[in-house]
């Protein structure tokens, strides 16, 4: 099945600081998104970018389709914005593959 | 509009008691999802309904069931817990079969004790 890994596992930063987050699959989707767990576990929805270029407010998310790769920026990191980012994919009408997840934290 | 409604939110149950949980998904929804989050696995699919049919099925034993209704509530049932079945149970909807966005409800967090 779909391989789908995230990068880095562990991030800490300061606030006000800016972030990257990667989403690597081993195959085409036809699904990607990306989604913030809460800490009392819901699944927040972000994005659903499963091809070019979404914004929305501090957040941004790029998916390059064809290099298999989707990247989620953060600008002026907050403490809410704390918790664990996961991005999840999707190829044909197959179950929704979660990536193990990027835990962030950022202090004030 | 309502998200995806699961409950109960919290339960704790004995070894050998079997659990059912529901989920009502977002109104028009017609496709719900079933996952379960444990911090040794990670998020793993457990199944998906779709006009009361099961569409997909993920790697779990048999005492893992579910079911979906005419109005798409979807329930999911475990019989037989053990204590490896404590988890956070992730219910999501969307409108059709492997299409769309997934939106996710609360979840129901289950102790096994």
């Amino acid at each position: 099945g779909i391989q789908v890994e995230q990068s880095p596992p562990d991030l800490i930063l300061q606030e006000g600081a800016n972030s990257t987050l990667r989403c690597n699959f081993s195959d085409s989707v036809n699904n990607l998104q990306w989604f913030h767990q809460n800490p009392w576990g819901q699944l927040i929805n972000l994005f659903y970018i499963p091809s070019g270029t979404k914004q929305n407010g501090r957040l941004s998310a790029t998916t390059v389709a064809t290099e298999r790769y989707s990247l989620l920026y953060i600008s002026s990191s907050q403490t809410t914005d704390s918790g664990v980012y996961f991005c999840a994919v999707r190829t044909g009408f197959q179950k929704l593959v979660f990536g193990t997840g990027t835990r962030l934290l950022v202090s004030p | 509009k309502a998200g995806v409604t699961q409950t109960p939110r919290y339960l704790i149950k004995t070894r050998g008691q079997q659990v059912t949980l529901s989920c009502s998904p977002i109104s028009g929804h017609r496709s719900v999802s079933w996952y379960q989050q444990t911090p040794g696995q990670g998020l793993q699919f457990l199944f998906e309904y779709f006009s009361e049919t099961q569409r997909n099925k993920g790697n779990f034993p048999g005492r893992f069931s579910g079911r979906q209704f005419s109005n798409s509530r979807s329930e999911m049932n475990v019989s037989t817990l053990e204590l490896g079945d404590s988890a956070l149970y992730l219910c999501a909807s969307s409108l059709g079969p492997g299409t769309g966005e997934l939106f996710f409800g609360e979840g129901s967090r289950l102790t096994v004790l």
